[in-house]
């Protein structure tokens, strides 16, 4: 069964601090995307992580891929309230070897002054 | 370039009755799907289509059909709906290794 487990599911924490959501996957993809969905919104892709060891970093957010731990992180430096949101890491790869994303549950991310 | 479309955006329905969940794009994207999401929950994936004419399922199918007569259009029926298909709707395309993801359809099912 394909699985994607992100922890935590839920983080409040100050602004100005730095934390680091996981996300762990069960198949052998080797692309993973990270998502922001604010309240009542749609989905706002982050990166799209493509190989082994690629990390890519977009102002305060930084990725990383692990492909033989099967794991992926999302960093969060400095943080600031404008980061609120909840956090998707999904992969390739549905149940059943259907083509589309398996998506972890999210990290529901507060950031207070 | 409008990207993803869905419409409507709300809907309401009653225990029994169809509808159908329109996505339109004009990226003449080959590959659209549908996903629902649950509070708490992420995206499953309902259906998907890799071109015109060919639909297959993904991991939560039932009570949902779907159709792909042309690139544009991948609608989305409920035959007859029930409470537990109340959720948010999600259509999206993909070219290479991205996804564009519409805007959502909220159906409540009373």
């Amino acid at each position: 069964e394909l699985r994607v487990e992100q922890n935590p599911l839920f983080l409040s924490m100050q602004e100005g601090k730095n934390y680091t959501i996981y996300c762990n996957y069960s198949t052998t993809s080797d692309r993973l995307y990270w998502y922001r969905q604010d309240p009542g919104k749609s989905l706002e892709s982050l990166f799209v992580l493509l190989s082994n060891g690629a990390v890519k970093q977009e102002g305060r957010l930084m990725a990383s891929l692990d492909t033989k731990a099967r794991l992926s992180t999302l960093h969060i430096t400095a943080a600031v309230h404008d980061l609120s949101a909840t956090y998707f890491c999904a992969v390739d790869g549905a149940g059943g070897g259907a083509d589309g994303l398996t998506f972890g549950k999210g990290t529901h991310l507060i950031i207070q002054p | 370039n409008a990207g993803v479309t869905q419409t409507p955006k709300f809907q309401v329905l009653k225990t029994g009755q169809s509808m159908t969940l329109q996505c339109a794009q004009d990226m003449n994207h080959e590959y659209m799907s549908w996903y629902r999401q649950d509070p708490g929950m992420g995206l499953r994936l309902i259906h998907y289509s890799v071109g015109a004419g060919i639909t297959d399922q993904g991991e939560v199918p039932n009570g949902y059909n779907v159709s792909r007569s042309t690139t544009e259009d991948f609608p989305l029926r409920l035959l007859s709906a029930a409470p537990s298909q109340t959720s948010v709707y999600f259509c999206a395309t993909r070219r290479d290794y991205g996804y564009t993801f519409g805007s959502g359809t909220r159906l409540t099912v009373v």
